[in-house]
């Protein structure tokens, strides 16, 4: 079975200054899809950023990148100039891209990183 | 397009009763996933359909059920409700090509007192 480990429970950064969530997966697999979700207050789940494993290059969407690595199962996510409205919690997902196995369709989230953005 | 909605977005619920919540997904999207939020567990999957049938189910006992339609609406069902189940369940739609991400409901916030 495939696990997500998120070790941080809280983090804080400065409006405009840089901050990394860590994430690392447990996974027997060789493809599969890595993904942070945001959860603001309003308990809506946002998708942030998708990474597919056979691709090397890191995702990026505008301020927020990843930082994929394979063979160390760890993917981080880097928020770029913070703003007041990054404040959430951020889930790191795993998805299996095997249509024929046990586990498609279902993601595999982390326990969760609360942010604080400080103005 | 419209995103996935979920009715209703609040139910109470005593012990013992059953409650039905509903999900429409993305319009042509196919697959419907159903996850349980709570402090304590976190998220964690209940069940998938595609196409109206269950191609995956989580580990949760039998008094949660679940179907979708042909127009790919789906609803879960939870019988004989328990103080436990109360929690934020998440309905997510997928379409049947992409890049395997999940897109979010607002969720149903259930409270069995």
């Amino acid at each position: 079975a495939q696990t997500v480990t998120q070790s941080q429970p809280e983090m804080s950064v400065q409006e405009a200054e840089t901050v990394t969530l860590s994430c690392t997966y447990d996974t027997s697999e060789s493809d599969y899809y890595l993904f942070w979700y945001k959860q603001p207050p309003s308990r809506q789940m946002i998708l942030v950023i998708r990474q597919e494993a056979y691709k090397q290059q890191n995702a990026t969407e505008n301020r927020f990148s990843v930082n994929f690595q394979k063979a160390a199962k760890s993917f981080s996510l880097k928020i770029s100039d913070s703003q007041l409205g990054d404040a959430a919690m951020y889930f790191c997902a795993y998805r299996s891209a095997n249509a024929g196995g046990t586990s498609y369709g279902k993601l595999t989230f982390g326990q969760g990183t609360i942010l604080t953005v400080h103005p | 397009k419209a995103g996935v909605t979920q009715t209703p977005r609040y139910l109470i619920k005593t012990r013992g009763q059953q409650v039905t919540l509903s999900c429409s997904p993305i319009s042509g999207h196919r697959s419907v996933s159903w996850y349980q939020q709570t402090p304590g567990q976190g998220l964690q999957f209940l069940f998938e359909y595609f196409s109206e049938t269950q191609r995956n189910k989580g580990n949760f006992p039998g008094r949660f059920s679940g179907r979708q339609f042909s127009n790919s609406r789906s609803e879960m069902n939870v019988s004989t409700l328990e103080l436990g189940d109360s929690a934020l369940y998440l309905c997510a739609s997928s379409p049947a090509r992409g890049g395997g991400e999940q897109y979010f409901g607002p969720g149903t916030r259930l409270t069995v007192t």
